[in-house]
């Protein structure tokens, strides 16, 4: 079945730096789909991609659909401490449109 | 309320308990899910509900019943539960399966066996 691999696992990262995280796919989607998972709660939706080559952004995060239709990208600019969670990646294709396929997720910490 | 409302947060049950998870959504959603959600593991999506309807059931053991009554409420019966079994249950809704939109998710309930 397809599965999502995310990049990286976990990291570590000071106030005010840049973050990048990737997830790629063995197959194609048409839909990419980011969430942040605070501790303690359910996913909540980021961002949403719709076309191969879209950027889209949404305050300090930006995300990219991969133009291979193969991966995702998720840019978060000047880190805060409330950044600090898990962030997933989900892939949706329009003949499986009941399901979303989640990423392994990357934990994201923030130290001051 | 708004959102999709998960009871109880947290709930400990022996192997030989039977207890159920409720999710509640206010959204007007008609498509609802169940995922479980175990450390170091993908989301596992269990089951989908279309308009009360079961549309998937992800071959799930027989000791996870759902029951969907109506669009707003999804519940998942548990009984004769493994240790394996303990993890974060996710339910989640959206507007409809063939819609192109994220999912909205509950806190989740976090189940440990014993």
């Amino acid at each position: 079945g397809q599965q999502l691999n995310q990049s990286p696992q976990s990291m570590f990262i000071q106030e005010g730096e840049d973050v990048s995280m990737n997830c790629t796919s063995s197959s194609i989607f048409n839909t990419w789909l980011w969430y942040k998972q605070d501790p303690g709660e359910g996913p909540v939706l980021l961002i949403a991609l719709y076309k191969a080559g879209e950027l889209t952004s949404n305050g300090r995060l930006t995300a990219q659909f991969g133009i291979t239709r193969k991966d995702s990208f998720l840019n978060i600019s000047a880190s805060i401490p409330s950044d600090v969670g898990i962030y997933f990646c989900a892939g949706r294709n329009t003949g499986t449109a009941s399901k979303l396929t989640f990423g392994t997720g990357t934990r994201l910490q923030v130290t001051l | 309320e708004t959102g999709v409302t998960q009871t109880p947060r947290h709930l400990v049950m022996g192997m030989t308990n039977k207890k159920s998870l409720k999710c509640e959504q206010h959204l007007g959603h008609n498509a609802m899910y169940w995922y479980k959600q175990s450390a170091k593991k993908p989301l596992e999506l269990m089951f989908v509900y279309n308009f009360k309807e079961q549309t998937e059931n992800n071959s799930v053991p027989s000791r996870f019943s759902p029951e969907c009554p109506n669009s707003s409420h999804l519940f998942l019966h548990l009984h004769t539960l493994q240790p394996e079994d303990s993890a974060l249950y996710l339910c989640a809704s959206s507007q409809g399966t063939g819609q192109v939109s994220g999912y909205t998710f509950g806190s989740g309930t976090r189940l440990t066996v014993v």
